[in-house]
């Protein structure tokens, strides 16, 4: 079974600085899609970035970038030029690209706060 | 614009009584699931749906019943409620059949059941 864990449970970084979230993934299979999604004290789940495993270039979404290692199963989220409203709970999530189905498994997610 | 809407956004129910959380999308996307946000646990699928007459298990079906009808809505349906299905629910859709897609999530329902 796939398994995503997020072993940050906290983060804090400073206004206009940058900060790394990790996600480790575990799968046997080739065909997957990750996800980054952003939950701030709205609730609202919000994607942040998508990535298909079967591509090597890393997704980039205006000051979000992931660093995607396939081989080591890693999937970390940098979040440049940090702004106050970036805070919030992040959430990495892992698709099973062969079940086609687009059923999510999610990591416990990272608590980002962002200072002045 | 509305999206995905969820209703109620707050509930209380007593142990054994039975509710359904209302989930409608108007973007006529064909797959739509439900999940269950815990506190230290993400999120975990509940049950979903491909498409209208088709609905799945999920990681944590038990004590859920869903169906549906049409392609807007996909209703869960709590039979005996317990204090074990306190939680935070979610309702999210993507556009299509297949894997990789965004899904569109709604603004959540905080259940407590006393």
């Amino acid at each position: 079974a796939q398994t995503v864990t997020q072993s940050q449970p906290e983060m804090s970084v400073q206004e206009a600085e940058t900060v790394t979230l990790s996600c480790t993934y575990d799968t046997s299979e080739n065909n997957y899609y990750l996800f980054w999604y952003k939950q701030p004290p709205s609730r609202q789940m919000i994607l942040v970035i998508r990535q298909e495993a079967y591509k090597q270039q890393n997704a980039t979404e205006n000051r979000f970038s992931v660093n995607f290692q396939k081989a080591a199963k890693s999937f970390s989220l940098k979040i440049s030029d940090s702004q106050l409203g970036d805070t919030a709970m992040y959430f990495c999530a892992f698709n099973r690209g062969n079940d086609n189905t687009d059923k999510l498994i999610f990591g416990t997610g990272t608590r980002l706060q962002v200072f002045p | 614009n509305a999206g995905v809407t969820q209703t109620p956004k707050f509930q209380v129910l007593k142990t054994g009584q039975s509710m359904t959380l209302q989930c409608a999308q108007d973007m006529n996307h064909e797959y739509m699931s439900w999940y269950r946000q815990d506190p230290g646990m993400g999120l975990r699928l509940i049950h979903y749906s491909v498409g209208a007459g088709i609905t799945d298990q999920g990681e944590v079906p038990n004590g859920y019943n869903v169906s549906r009808s049409t392609t807007e809505d996909f209703p869960l349906r709590l039979l005996s409620a317990a204090p074990s299905q306190t939680s935070v629910y979610f309702c999210a859709s993507s556009p299509r059949r297949g894997a990789g897609n965004i899904q569109y999530f709604g603004a959540g329902t905080r259940l407590s059941v006393l």
